[in-house]
């Protein structure tokens, strides 16, 4: 079925460096992407989001792209901090009003 | 504000054992409410969602069922766990955006 897939990866930065996570979907149809960050035994914490007819978003230290024509999406993390250390989920809104979740990339800030 | 809780944070249960997970939202009415599982080390899948009260969708055939009673309770329930139903349980609501509850740890043993 449709789906938003990240290939589960651990990402390793070292702090002060900027960090890019990608996200692959296939749902074409979808209109909504969310970033969310979840730290260890916690509940996912939205990041950012972009609609379908954007395809640039920034927030502080954080931007999302959208390429519609293959279907990606990244986050980018300016200045990668410790308490930037979680993993990270993309996830897309379908017509139904549903989110589905990638699978998430794991995030290592080194001192 | 709106707020959401989701309760309780850890629950150990025996194979077998029955299991209610309760979410409740503040601050909002009529919100479309979710349910989500998360295995360990793995991504969110989502079990139920509701889009009033005594409205539940399905979307993975399962050992567990839900329910809304109230417009802003949403209880995840089973009979009898299975050692497959470990994993951590995310309420989540929407208004305009999603927002998710601290989660429950269950492990059945």
């Amino acid at each position: 079925g449709e789906s938003v897939g990240l290939h589960l990866p651990t990402l390793s930065v070292q702090e002060g460096d900027n960090s890019i996570i990608n996200c692959a979907y296939s749902n074409s149809a979808s209109d909504y992407f969310i970033w969310y960050k979840q730290e260890s035994g916690k509940g996912p914490q939205f990041i950012i989001d972009i609609r379908s007819n954007m395809d640039k978003r920034q927030g502080q230290r954080v931007t999302v792209l959208l390429n519609k024509t293959v279907k990606h999406l990244s986050l980018q993390i300016a200045a990668t901090q410790p308490g930037d250390s979680a993993v990270y989920f993309c996830a897309e809104n379908n017509a139904g009003n549903m989110l589905t979740f990638g699978g998430g990339t794991r995030l290592m800030v080194k001192p | 504000s709106q707020t959401i809780h989701q309760w309780p944070a850890t629950l150990v249960q025996p194979v077998g054992s029955p299991l209610s997970l309760e979410c409740t939202v503040e601050g909002t009415s009529n919100p479309n409410l979710y349910w989500y599982r998360q295995a360990a080390g793995r991504g969110l899948q989502l079990l139920f969602y509701s889009v009033g009260i005594g409205q539940i969708s399905s979307e993975v055939p399962q050992n567990l069922s839900a329910s809304r009673p109230q417009d802003r309770q949403f209880i995840l329930s089973s009979k009898k766990l299975l050692l497959s139903d470990s994993g951590f349980y995310l309420c989540a609501w929407r208004l305009k955006k999603y927002t998710f509850g601290s989660g429950t740890r269950l492990t059945v043993v």
